[in-house]
């Protein structure tokens, strides 16, 4: 069974604090990982895809990277307005339906 | 170009009704997909649509189902309505088939009382 793991469930930073969320997971097959940013009460945004093991993505203060085993999404020198849910979701190669499976998020809290 | 939409934003209903949600896939999206998030949760699959056909469901009961319409846009219905029913209901879109990046609506917030 594909299974998504994310840690910390909760992070609170202060502006300009660089940190890593991690996403760890176990899949037959990795068709893609993705990262979302979800802010309360709507739905998920879509940021990053990443394909095989050693791919970086980078978006303004965003960078997500990805091994066989996890993914990281660094945030550098973050501002209050990054605060946000950032979800990491998996997706199996299958020759039909390929549903994401996702982690429970960690919730990201940018202090000024 | 339109995103996802979504319709209604907030419905209330109780124990044992039925619920009808919408959704209007982004412009030329031909796979829809439904999730369901509990508070503090990550969205769980309910089931997709791919051209007008089911193309998968997660583990969900036979009172969660849906359609997709030749536009693409999709209902999902459920009856006999529970309080753990209680949920962010999502609708995502795919361009060109199910294995595409999937581009999520606003969500409709249902409260079962």
């Amino acid at each position: 069974e594909d299974q998504v793991t994310q840690s910390p469930e909760a992070l609170r930073l202060q502006e300009g604090e660089s940190s890593s969320l991690n996403c760890s997971y176990t899949v037959s097959g990795l068709r893609g990982l993705f990262w979302y940013r979800q802010d309360p009460g709507k739905g998920p945004e879509f940021l990053f895809t990443l394909y095989s093991a050693g791919e970086e993505k980078e978006k303004e203060r965003l960078k997500a990277t990805l091994t066989k085993k996890e993914s990281f999404l660094h945030i550098t020198a973050p501002k209050p307005e990054d605060s946000a849910t950032y979800l990491c979701a998996v997706q199996r190669i299958d020759s039909g339906n390929t549903p994401l499976v996702f982690g429970k998020g960690t919730r990201l809290s940018v202090i000024a | 170009e339109t995103g996802v939409t979504q319709s209604p934003t907030h419905l209330i209903k109780t124990r044992g009704q039925q619920v009808t949600l919408r959704c209007s896939s982004q412009s030329g999206h031909n796979t829809v997909s439904w999730y369901q998030q509990a508070l503090g949760q990550g969205p769980q699959f309910i089931f997709q649509y791919y051209r007008e056909e089911e193309n998968g469901r997660g583990n969900f009961p036979p009172r969660f189902s849906g359609l997709q319409f030749p536009n693409y846009s999709s209902e999902l219905n459920v009856n006999a309505l529970e309080l753990d029913d209680s949920a962010l209901y999502l609708c995502a879109s795919s361009l060109h088939g199910p294995a595409e990046t999937q581009y999520f609506g606003p969500g409709t917030r249902l409260l079962v009382l």
